[in-house]
């Protein structure tokens, strides 16, 4: 299994630029999210979802649009970046929300990130 | 409103000496307690974590956190600290009242161990 694998690894986008971070799994994991990192201030929860279809807004949606059309896949969209969404991008998926699985299943998996710099 | 609190940002120790990071948080409801670690430019990995019962929880790499009900502190400790434990660590609560498919993170503790 690959994990969680997303794309690109780095990107620098100019203001009012639109752009998608993809996000895929091939562990036919449930659920689904997207965070972002930011110094001082840990990580916090842009969307998630809890299955294809299905979609909800975390701490800190403004900006950023998500769909979940299939089970792997779980893109986040930027329709016209800010500089205040410059930040680490993690994407994240478990077998069922919040760990909550048993027998080895339990856990969430994050993904190996992007960086993004707005300018 | 729920918070968790990372109240260091930095722990320095000596290899081989016994480490704590601490946390503490704030929800409504039964939460559920958790344990991250992220080693520099990579995603964080899960550690540990606590829903129900013992209140010591043992993890990965020789991580141990004791949940606390009447102090609402979830602190991690190891006995004997390697200099290869040198990493960022996060303390995450979910399944609290209103927010049962969420996780809210603390700011995070740079764990410093030194040879």
């Amino acid at each position: 299994n690959a994990g969680v694998t997303q794309t690109p690894k780095f990107q620098v986008l100019k203001t009012g630029q639109s752009m998608t971070l993809q996000c895929a799994q091939d562990m036919n994991h449930e659920y689904m999210s997207w965070y972002r990192q930011d110094p001082g201030m840990g990580l916090r929860l842009i969307h998630y979802s809890v299955g294809a279809g299905i979609t909800d807004q975390g701490e800190v949606p403004n900006g950023y649009n998500v769909s979940r059309s299939t089970t792997e896949d779980f893109p986040l969209r930027l329709l016209s970046a800010a500089p205040s969404q410059t930040s680490v991008y993690f994407c994240a998926s478990s077998y069922r929300a919040l760990d909550l699985g048993t027998s080895g299943r339990d856990t969430q998996y994050f993904g190996p990130g992007t960086r993004l710099t707005v300018l | 409103a729920q918070s968790v609190a990372q109240p260091e940002d930095q722990v320095n120790v000596a290899e081989g000496n016994p480490l704590t990071v601490k946390c503490t948080y704030s929800v409504s409801g039964n939460p559920y307690l958790f344990w991250y670690v992220q080693y520099p430019n990579r995603g964080l990995q899960f550690l540990l974590k606590y829903i129900t019962g013992d209140n010591l929880v043992k993890g990965s790499y020789g991580f141990e956190a004791e949940f606390n009900k009447s102090q609402t502190s979830f602190h991690l400790k190891k006995p004997s600290a390697l200099v290869s434990d040198s990493a960022l660590y996060f303390c995450a609560v979910g399944g609290f009242s209103g927010g049962y498919n969420k996780l809210i993170f603390g700011a995070g503790t740079r764990l410093a161990v030194h040879p």
